[in-house]
């Protein structure tokens, strides 16, 4: 596997309650990516970080903050979690950018927001 | 913003056909990714094109670069129960260095 990992794999929450999320990589990769996965919509980017403390606004950002402090970490926080946000959660990680490096995926959270 | 509409959305095939999908947009694309995702799990990326007109084969998956830059087809020959899943095209729109992703084909394949 490419090593990176999504904890937890499920959460139940209560609406506006803060939750975060966390992906850990150990492949050393500089670009990190949080997308959600709703059906009919695919997969739409969050926020996204291009090294320690650098971090970025993708589509959908609104209700979601992130934190990357080390590299291998990457932060994805619901501040106060919406029935809206249910969601599968996924990270994704990539060595650099530019048109020949593709993404590797994490295996996702699922989140219910109730 | 710009949208990738991925056709079909899903199909139901007999074990041994031959499958195809495409991406289109009226977008221009760098680069196109085809992922397949299994329930449950992430995207795996099955295939990546850099140039328009480029075609590409993983096994019995076969992926096109439109010649446009707008577009991108991939096909599967003699389909297997296990290609079940669903099929996801990317693309990195020209000037940037982000992915959007289709909406996903969903294939199901009866033995």
């Amino acid at each position: 596997d490419a090593g990176i990992t999504q904890s937890p794999r499920h959460k139940v929450t209560e609406t506006g309650t803060p939750v975060t999320l966390r992906c850990h990589q150990t492949e050393n990769h500089r670009y990190m990516y949080w997308y959600r996965q709703d059906p009919g919509h695919g997969l739409r980017l969050i926020h996204y970080s291009y090294g320690v403390k650098d971090t970025d606004k993708g589509e959908v950002s609104d209700g979601y903050s992130v934190s990357r402090s080390k590299t291998e970490d990457f932060l994805l926080t619901l501040e106060s979690a919406t029935s809206s946000q249910t969601s599968v959660y996924f990270c994704a990680i990539s060595p650099m950018t530019g048109p020949n490096y593709g993404y590797t995926f994490g295996s996702g959270t699922r989140l219910t927001v109730v | 913003g710009q949208q990738l509409n991925q056709s079909p959305q899903s199909m139901f095939i007999q074990e041994g056909e031959d499958v195809s999908m495409n991406c289109t947009s009226s977008s221009i694309f760098n680069t196109w990714l085809w992922y397949k995702q299994d329930p449950g799990e992430g995207p795996v990326l099955l295939i990546a094109l850099y140039k328009a007109g480029e075609l590409t084969s993983n096994g019995r998956l076969t992926a096109q670069f439109g010649i446009t830059r707008k577009d991108s087809f991939l096909n599967i020959s003699a389909s297997i129960p296990s290609d079940v899943g669903i099929y996801f095209c990317a693309g990195q729109l020209e000037g940037t260095y982000k992915y959007i992703f289709g909406t996903g084909t969903r294939l199901k394949v009866l033995a």
